[in-house]
């Protein structure tokens, strides 16, 4: 167990519609990043997120967006929903430099139909 | 051009051996490297990260770095059917705010 929590598990929604997910870090990481993983493939990064705001973006559109609490929980949120948006999305808390060790919250699968 | 290739295997290797995992990136000024573990269905596991050349080892695993080849292997030694998973190569560039996976490499280790 990472200590990585993500909310909820599995979750099916429309096309165009909107969601949120949710992420807890690991105590003491103050530094967490999300991916989006298709079947088949290796996680794509999305965004990295530091004390409340973004610090790096991967290759995902603006209805991608993020934020970071003050408890450095964080959500992610996609708009527009679209079928190729389903995909097992994960959270990953890391570990200071130089470290940069990042651990894995366990996902959540979204379905889009 | 991919940040990370692998191959996608399967690598086959019957129990004991050693399995060799292989992985290239692109980008020279990339800065730490990961290995993860991920079983079907399940989100990855970090296994090793290393950061500058040469060798590294932790148990049964060892990885290997070649800044100047840009290449990183994984070597699992005694092999056994609990290892047969996808193994993913992470790098890490950007001062730290980019990771690239690769697609992953496929091991099954037969009993």
């Amino acid at each position: 167990e990472t200590g990585v929590t993500q909310s909820p598990t599995h979750l099916i929604k429309t096309r165009g519609q909107q969601v949120t997910l949710r992420c807890s870090s690991q105590s003491g990481h103050n530094t967490v990043s999300w991916y989006q993983q298709a079947l088949g493939q290796g996680p794509q990064f999305i965004f990295q997120y530091y004390r409340e705001e973004e610090n790096g973006r991967g290759n995902f559109p603006p209805r991608f967006s993020g934020l970071q609490f003050p408890n450095y929980s964080s959500e992610l949120n996609v708009n527009a929903l679209e079928l190729d948006d389903s995909a097992l999305y994960l959270c990953a808390s890391q570990e200071q430099a130089p470290s940069n060790e990042q651990f894995f919250g366990p996902g959540t699968r979204l379905t889009v139909l | 051009q991919k940040e990370v290739e692998q191959n996608s295997g399967p690598l086959s290797v019957p129990e004991g051996a050693i399995a060799s995992l292989n992985c290239t990136y692109s980008d020279r000024v990339s800065q730490s490297f990961f290995w993860y573990r991920q079983y079907s269905g399940k989100s990855p596991e970090l296994i090793m990260s290393i950061y500058s050349n040469g060798d590294k080892e932790d148990g049964r695993f060892t990885a290997q770095l070649n800044k100047a080849s840009q290449y990183v292997s994984l070597l699992i030694r005694d092999s056994q059917p609990s290892d047969s998973a996808t193994y993913l190569c992470a790098v890490n560039k950007d001062n730290f705010n980019k990771f690239y996976f690769g697609s992953g490499t496929k091991l099954n280790v037969k009993p």
